[in-house]
């Protein structure tokens, strides 16, 4: 079936830092892409996502790049926030081991930042 | 505003006793899901509805239940059959998924469950 794997955390950076989430996939198919991040206390938020290979997904700072060469998405921003802290998670859809109904998640990485 | 309500946002269970969280979204979504998140697990599916009247078991359906008599509404019942419900349960909705599967779920703020 279809999974999602990305770094472990904690990841703690100074504000203005450049931050990269790895996140890989196993997939048939050809998966949809998506990042989602959790704010303390909260639901999910979707903050960005592509569907191709070779798009990009941007949003508030935050890049992906959908590689089916390495099957990779990894997150990147350039100068993070304090405000940035929260936990992130790669998902999946749409691949032919799953139904195009279910995300499969990773496990999640929790990033602080500090001023 | 359109979005997804959970409630209520924390609750507590005795032993043997169901208890039923709810979920109403307005967004107009035929899709909704239940997740169950675990300290340093992600999250996990646990029922899904495509359609009303309607509802698929996800990858840890044991010990809850789900009803889907109306579009906007997706209640979850976690029985006493299910023996570790202590978790955080997020639901969410979206606007089907086509051939592609490219539309994004949105979620609630969720419901702490614990035991008393």
């Amino acid at each position: 079936g279809d999974s999602v794997t990305q770094m472990e955390g904690p990841v703690t950076l100074s504000e203005e830092a450049f931050l990269t989430i790895n996140c890989t996939y196993t997939a048939t198919g050809y998966p949809s892409l998506f990042w989602y991040v959790q704010y303390p206390g909260e639901g999910l938020q979707l903050l960005l996502k592509a569907t191709k290979a070779d798009d990009k997904g941007s949003n508030k700072g935050f890049e992906a790049t959908y590689r089916k060469e390495t099957t990779s998405f990894h997150l990147e921003k350039g100068s993070v926030q304090v405000s940035d802290s929260a936990v992130y998670f790669c998902a999946l859809s749409g691949g032919s081991g799953g139904s195009n109904y279910k995300l499969t998640f990773g496990k999640g990485t929790l990033l602080t930042v500090n001023p | 505003d359109g979005g997804i309500t959970q409630s209520p946002k924390y609750l507590f269970r005795k032993e043997g006793q169901n208890v039923t969280l709810s979920c109403e979204q307005n967004l107009n979504h035929d899709a909704m899901y239940w997740y169950r998140q675990d300290p340093g697990q992600g999250l996990r599916l646990i029922y899904y509805s495509q359609i009303v009247n309607d509802f698929q078991k996800g990858d840890i359906a044991e010990g809850y239940s789900v009803s889907r008599e109306k579009k906007e509404s997706f209640p979850l019942t976690v029985t006493s059959a299910q023996k570790n419900p202590t978790a955080f349960y997020l639901c969410a909705s979206s606007n089907g998924q086509g051939v592609s599967g490219n539309q994004p779920q949105h979620f609630g703020d969720g419901t702490r469950l614990s035991i008393l």
